[in-house]
């Protein structure tokens, strides 16, 4: 079946560096692609999403890449912050079809 | 508007109980579903409806029922508990089809002993 692969499962960063996370996707017929924040005892956000049409996208320190051709996106985090630790999903969906499948999610440690 | 809730927050059961977990939203959405999180294995879907009166299996369904009465309602049931299904439990909605943004729940903490 379809399945989202999310690689690292942990990531420490020192403040100020930059984070990267990536995901694969199996299902060709994927094309919207959500990142979700959860900190600890919350509930998921969304924190930016990107449609296979766009290739990048960004939202001040928080960007994301589409590569549909090798069925992989990355988000890209610059400048972290403290604030920015929590563990970040990401996910492929379809249009019409409603369902998502996400990874199994990164934990993102920003040292201060 | 409240977006969306649900009941209760902690719950503790023990084998062979049953229980609906409750989600509500008011913000008219169609689209509504039921996840469950585990360590390490992310969010996975277990039911999901697209309307009222409409419902469909999401990657893990077994031991949970579901129902969808109204828009604003999709209570999730446990059949008959078993400690496999201690996790935490997401309900989430989003506007339509057109894969807008999923809003969450605060979440249920369900403990089976």
């Amino acid at each position: 079946g379809e399945n989202v692969e999310q690689h690292p499962s942990t990531l420490s960063v020192q403040e100020g560096d930059s984070a990267v996370i990536k995901c694969t996707y199996s299902d060709s017929a994927s094309n919207y692609f959500p990142w979700y924040k959860q900190e600890l005892g919350k509930r998921p956000q969304l924190i930016i999403d990107i449609r296979s049409n766009v290739g990048e996208k960004k939202d001040q320190r928080i960007a994301v890449t589409l590569n549909k051709t090798a069925k992989h996106f990355s988000l890209h985090i610059t400048e972290t912050q403290p604030e920015d630790s929590a563990v970040y999903f990401c996910a492929a969906g379809t249009s019409g079809t409603y369902k998502y499948i996400f990874g199994t999610g990164t934990r993102l440690k920003v040292l201060a | 508007n409240a977006g969306v809730t649900q009941t209760p927050k902690f719950q503790v059961l023990k084998t062979g109980q049953s229980m609906t977990l409750q989600c509500a939203q008011d913000m008219n959405h169609e689209y509504m579903s039921w996840y469950r999180q585990d360590p390490g294995m992310g969010l996975r879907l277990i039911h999901y409806s697209v309307g009222a009166g409409i419902t469909d299996q999401g990657e893990v369904p077994n031991g949970y029922n579901v129902s969808r009465s109204t828009t604003e309602d999709f209570p999730l049931r446990l059949l008959s508990a078993a400690p496999s299904q201690t996790s935490v439990y997401f309900c989430a909605s989003s506007k339509d089809r057109d894969q807008y943004e999923q809003y969450f729940g605060p979440g249920t903490r369900l403990t089976v002993t």
